[in-house]
């Protein structure tokens, strides 16, 4: 069963303006913990942000934010003033506490425009 | 910094092949995880281990095999590549916990003619 969705396969925004890109993840566990990562064209991984499911502030990291509805099971982020660096995709992902593994969404490409 | 490291960046392989794809990682993390990404896809994990000579299947084991003989280094074999494992592979590490976020590797570009 898919544990991770991502519905936006891209999406484009203007340079300086604010985007978000939306997560809904599938667990029966209490605790979990949600993660964003992006990866540019050159290919790199870079881990953004986290969240874990007992914490009860968004997380916020820089211009990356996590708005996180546990009750609907989102977690989207947010970029706020995008930067042409950031054109790149994007993908969430969840570990949860009784497994070891993490599990990835199909990702979001955003596209900056200047 | 943490770093992970995959052998090769770029592979070129026959159908029926035997291939080998290595990883080291220097942060002692007792996790390790194999992954292959295809358009549209995401990441698909393939196998995982949590200690030494310990693995776990994924969501797409078929057509591979994994050996974790030390915990810093984690094999995926590919006992008989063929044309549809043609994909980038990344392989990563974390922490045991899951408040930990993993850490990634370049990736192996793999093609299978």
């Amino acid at each position: 069963a898919q544990k991770i969705t991502q519905t936006q396969p891209g999406m484009f925004v203007q340079e300086k303006e604010a985007v978000t890109l939306d997560c809904t993840y599938d667990t029966s566990d209490q605790s979990y913990g949600l993660f964003w990562y992006k990866q540019p064209s050159s290919g790199e991984m870079i881990f953004l942000i986290y969240q874990g499911s007992y914490d009860e502030q968004n997380a916020t990291e820089g211009r990356y934010s996590l708005n996180f509805q546990k009750a609907r099971k989102s977690a989207n982020l947010v970029i706020s003033a995008s930067q042409l660096g950031d054109s790149a995709m994007y993908f969430c992902a969840m570990r949860e506490y009784n497994n070891n593994d993490m599990r990835f969404g199909a990702g979001t490409r955003l596209t900056v425009k200047p | 910094d943490v770093k992970v490291t995959q052998s090769s960046r770029y592979l070129v392989k026959r159908t029926g092949e035997k291939v080998f794809l290595e990883c080291v990682q220097d942060m002692d993390h007792e996790n390790m995880f194999w992954y292959r990404q295809d358009p549209g896809l995401g990441l698909r994990l393939i196998y995982f281990s949590y200690d030494v000579k310990m693995k776990e299947k994924g969501d797409i084991p078929e057509g591979y095999s994994v050996s974790r003989e030390k915990k810093e280094r984690f094999s995926l074999i590919l006992e008989s590549a063929s044309t549809n494992q043609t994909s980038m592979y990344l392989c990563a590490s974390s922490l045991s916990e899951w408040t930990y976020e993993q850490y990634f590797g370049p990736g192996t570009r793999l093609t299978v003619t």
